[in-house]
């Protein structure tokens, strides 16, 4: 079974569309995180939630919303999609903020 | 705020050579964690290894162990009998000890790649 699993794996589509990536973990964490991979391969924290709260928010346009419906889910909804927000997005999940995180294996949103 | 530096952005090993990654980070906190992942090109992102800054002895998995020294900020990975699985994207990470500091703080990451 996935411990961590994201749909979709791949994602493209046009500037200016709303797109959502969905992140679910079986582990039974409290922690989840969105992280965000450049064309460089440098990866940086957007958000985490803990129990379904919002735990960080960086530095991150506006037009990024996650939402954690429950505990083992965590979505990115991203609205009016711009060429430089393609990147693969990962989603991670820990036992508590202080654990081990453990990752998704990534979704790669490519913006036309 | 915390920093995490991979000077190497490549480097190479015989199969069943010994290669050493280095990774050195800037903190003014005494507790922390520091963790190497290992990114293969299906870009899963694996853990390989994880240190508690509060234990003096340096954490060992199988084939990969660390050398880390609090004082000089240097964590190193040593992977022993390289193997060909073991090429990928090795990456360096941060994570406070505290709850509210739970990022991961990642280096810019060290491509190895195995020969045969």
């Amino acid at each position: 079974d996935t411990a961590v699993s994201q749909t979709p794996k791949y994602l493209v589509t046009q500037m200016g569309n709303d797109k959502s990536i969905k992140c679910e973990q079986n582990l039974g964490h409290d922690t989840m995180y969105w992280y965000k991979q450049d064309s460089k391969k440098f990866l940086k924290i957007m958000f985490s939630y803990n129990n379904k709260e919002l735990i960080i928010n960086e530095t991150v346009p506006n037009r990024f919303s996650p939402k954690s419906p429950d505990k083992a889910h965590l979505n990115l909804h991203i609205n009016s999609l711009e060429l430089g927000d393609s990147a693969v997005y990962f989603c991670a999940s820990s036992r508590d903020p202080t654990d081990t995180q453990y990752f998704g294996p990534g979704t790669r949103l490519t913006v036309l | 705020a915390q920093t995490v530096t991979q000077s190497q952005p490549e480097m190479s090993v015989q199969e069943a050579e010994t290669v050493t990654l280095s990774c050195t980070y800037d903190t003014s906190e005494s507790d922390y964690y520091l963790f190497w992942y290992k990114q293969p090109p299906s870009r899963q992102m694996i853990l390989v290894i994880r240190q508690e800054a509060y234990k003096q002895q340096n954490a060992t998995e199988n084939r990969f162990s660390v050398n880390f020294q609090k004082a000089a900020k240097s964590f190193s990975l040593k992977i022993s009998d390289s193997q060909l699985g073991d090429a990928a994207m090795y990456f360096c990470a941060y994570r406070s000890a505290w709850a509210s500091g739970s990022r991961l703080t990642f280096g810019e990451g060290t491509q190895l790649t195995v020969n045969p």
